[in-house]
């Protein structure tokens, strides 16, 4: 059980364009989802953190109007990233926690390439 | 504000050999994590420590965790081939961050003959 799911594996999309990631928890519901973002060679870095039916909260320097977030569901979070430009290119990984879980579970990562 | 240090940032090891990564944070938490990452893919979860004293292990990787000291510790008993990766600690934030998970740097595993 517990597994997390996202959408694509990895995309390439032109600058100035925007483009969706998916995240689902695909055998339970997750009270919290967390998006991270990972640049090569790098740790990860918490983005944002979205709880179902309310407003992600950003971490500090993170822009919410270029990265959106919604949570619309127990089992669904997507992350759109707007008007996208080559210094986004990056490793996005979202993980997702139940209430009672000692821990979040990964998903398996986006790669998004902005040409 | 969470600081979390990894050290040493990369390791060669030699096969057989035994290692210790270290994994320093900088206020109280009695949440740590440690994962393993392969190139290219997401994290793979290998320790939750959860309270202090904690220790576990699976195969040749073991963690601890002392809350006192701040510390947690990832020891590799006789090095294989397969243990090359990065492997990553993270600690929770307190009550006020209930899952945000902030990262150490990261350590660089590289295993040769």
């Amino acid at each position: 059980g517990a597994v997390v799911s996202q959408h694509p594996s990895w995309v390439i999309c032109k600058s100035g364009t925007s483009v969706k990631i998916e995240c689902r928890s695909l055998d339970f519901q997750a009270t919290t989802m967390f998006w991270y973002r990972q640049f090569p060679k790098q740790s990860l870095m918490l983005m944002a953190t979205s709880n179902e039916g309310s407003k992600a909260t950003y971490e500090q320097g993170v822009e919410k109007d270029k990265f959106l977030i919604n949570h619309a569901s127990l089992t669904l979070s997507t992350l759109t990233v707007t008007s996208a430009h080559p210094e986004d290119s990056s490793f996005y990984i979202c993980s997702a926690r139940r209430g009672g879980d000692t821990e979040a579970f990964f998903g398996q990562g986006t790669r998004l390439t902005v040409v | 504000e969470l600081k979390v240090e990894q050290n040493p940032l990369f390791l060669s090891m030699q096969e057989g050999k035994n290692y210790t990564i270290y994994c320093n944070y900088s206020t109280t938490s009695d949440r740590l994590y440690w994962y393993r990452q392969d190139p290219g893919k997401s994290l793979e979860s290998l320790f939750v420590l959860l309270s202090n004293g904690a220790v576990k292990q699976e195969g040749r990787l073991m963690a601890s965790l002392d809350t006192k000291a701040r510390l947690s510790t990832l020891h590799i008993t006789a090095a294989v081939h397969d243990l090359s990766a990065t492997y990553f600690c993270a600690v929770e934030g307190a009550t006020d961050s209930w899952g945000k998970l902030q990262f150490g740097a990261g350590t660089q595993v590289v295993v040769t003959p």
